[in-house]
């Protein structure tokens, strides 16, 4: 699976978009962006994935540039709640397992 | 409430000590696993059951040892373990392992500490 490079850390101010980068420059034509946050001492919670179409739930956005080789993930209007490590990680659809970086650990103030 | 159920939440052992951490899921899944997460460092895959059958060892110690009876419940026994396995271990599930989505539904991890 290719390498994904995310900042360590970013703020945000309470109700505000937060928008974490990642760089996947060596991504392959199959490989899905996946996003992941962590709410410390918690397990891990799936936000969003996509191919190479922005994508949207009830969480997030997933912004994938054109040559795929970044995105973006978008939190309309960041709450406290939402402090926590995000993990941006590609994966090829058909296999079994998702590999976990360091991540960005997004502190959301007040 | 992820539908991921883990016990206990915390557990402290000595060395010579044998205990198990479970894991069971109220999905449907068909596909259970066992990360790791030392202090500051990224998850680490363990085990992956599909089906109750073991496909992946992510070459984990031997004084780890998983066990799937079924599709709802896995198991990590723990024995004559060192200092340095002192972890959160996660287990999550996946409708299977094989061309799924990629979403994973993890539980809240059972907190250990190897005195």
């Amino acid at each position: 699976d290719a390498k994904t490079t995310q900042p360590p850390s970013m703020d945000c101010a309470e109700g505000r978009a937060a928008n974490l980068p990642c760089n996947h420059s060596t991504i392959s034509g199959n490989e899905y962006v996946y996003w992941y946050r962590q709410i410390h001492s918690q397990g891990p919670q799936y936000i969003i994935h996509g191919l190479k179409n922005n994508e949207t739930n009830e969480m997030a956005s997933l912004i994938i540039t054109e040559d795929r080789k970044s995105s973006t993930l978008i939190l309309p209007h960041a709450t406290l709640r939402d402090t926590a490590v995000y993990y941006c990680i590609v994966r090829v659809m058909e296999y079994s397992t998702l590999t976990f970086g360091k991540g960005t650990m997004l502190l959301v103030s007040p | 409430e992820t539908g991921v159920t883990q016990t206990p939440r915390h557990l402290v052992m000595g060395m010579t000590n044998k205990k198990s951490l479970k894991c069971e899921q109220h999905l449907g899944h068909n596909a259970m696993y066992w990360y790791k997460q030392s202090a500051k460092k990224p998850l680490e895959l363990m085990f992956v059951y599909n089906f109750k059958e073991q496909t992946e060892n992510n070459s984990v110690p031997s004084r780890f040892s998983p066990e799937c009876p079924n599709s709802s419940h896995l198991f990590l026994h723990l024995h004559t373990l060192q200092p340095e396995d002192s972890a959160l271990y996660l287990c999550a599930s996946s409708p299977q392992a094989r061309a799924n989505t990629g979403e994973l539904f993890f539980g809240e991890g059972s907190r250990l500490t190897v005195l």
